[in-house]
């Protein structure tokens, strides 16, 4: 199995640029996908891929990736950008199995 | 548009099974796998297993093995999921999610069913 690691939580000034991060061996093989999730919703995809965003996703969110470690950047960050934050990636056993981070707690200040 | 819609909520007794449906609509239900995902209250989210609706092969996470089974309908484009023994930790918040770009590209998602499980 695998496991992937993010800060509990997280703050950044209105207007200003906040990396989230995210750890695990997996990353090393496969791209971390990311989403955002606002109490009492359901969560919804922002970053997958090497950087890609869905449609209606704002272009201050963006991703990347380094050795272990993915990073989700919000440029610019809003007031409707506090929520929690969950990444995702593949097992690093190689089959189809997925496992998500514990999530960071965003605050925007 | 695509949606997904879940049904609705459950309370069940320990030792209990439940089976949540999430009904697909928009698209091609079997272009797409359908994963579970699920998230007690407060915590985070937890993977529990894929299938693809064309082939109708699964696969569940180790925690789950021989307690979960995720099945489908095609002709009326839903995916079920169910849970069997179920226990007071299992209470929380069901979600069915689509397959999207890569595997682990989840990109719609159902409104989720809350599961209680008390005695």
């Amino acid at each position: 199995s695998s496991e992937l690691t993010q800060d509990p939580a997280v703050s950044v000034a209105l207007g200003q640029t906040v990396r989230i991060t995210c750890q695990g061996d997996s990353l090393r093989s496969y791209y971390a996908s990311w989403y955002q999730q606002k109490p009492g919703q359901a969560p919804v995809l922002v970053i997958y891929g090497k950087n890609n965003r869905p449609s209606g996703i704002p272009d201050r969110f963006s991703g990347s990736s380094s050795g272990n470690t993915a990073s989700l950047t919000i440029t610019g960050a809003q007031a409707e950008d506090e929520a929690d934050y969950y990444c995702n990636s593949r097992d690093s056993s190689g089959n189809h199995h997925v496992v998500f981070g514990g999530g960071t707690k965003l605050t925007v200040l | 548009q695509v949606q997904l819609v879940q049904s609705g909520a459950e309370v069940k007794k320990p030792g209990a099974s439940v089976k949540v449906s999430c009904k697909a609509s928009g698209y091609t239900f079997t272009s797409y796998d359908i994963n579970w995902v699920r998230q007690a209250t407060g915590q985070g989210l937890e993977w529990m297993g894929w299938m693809n609706p064309n082939s109708g092969n699964t696969g569940y996470a180790q925690k789950f093995q021989g307690r979960v089974t995720m099945t489908r309908n095609t002709s009326i484009s839903t995916a079920y999921m169910e849970l069997s023994s179920l226990r007071s930790e299992d209470t929380a918040v069901y979600y069915c999610a689509r397959g999207g770009a890569t595997v682990t590209t989840f990109d719609y998602w159902g409104q989720g069913t809350l599961v209680t499980v008390s005695s």
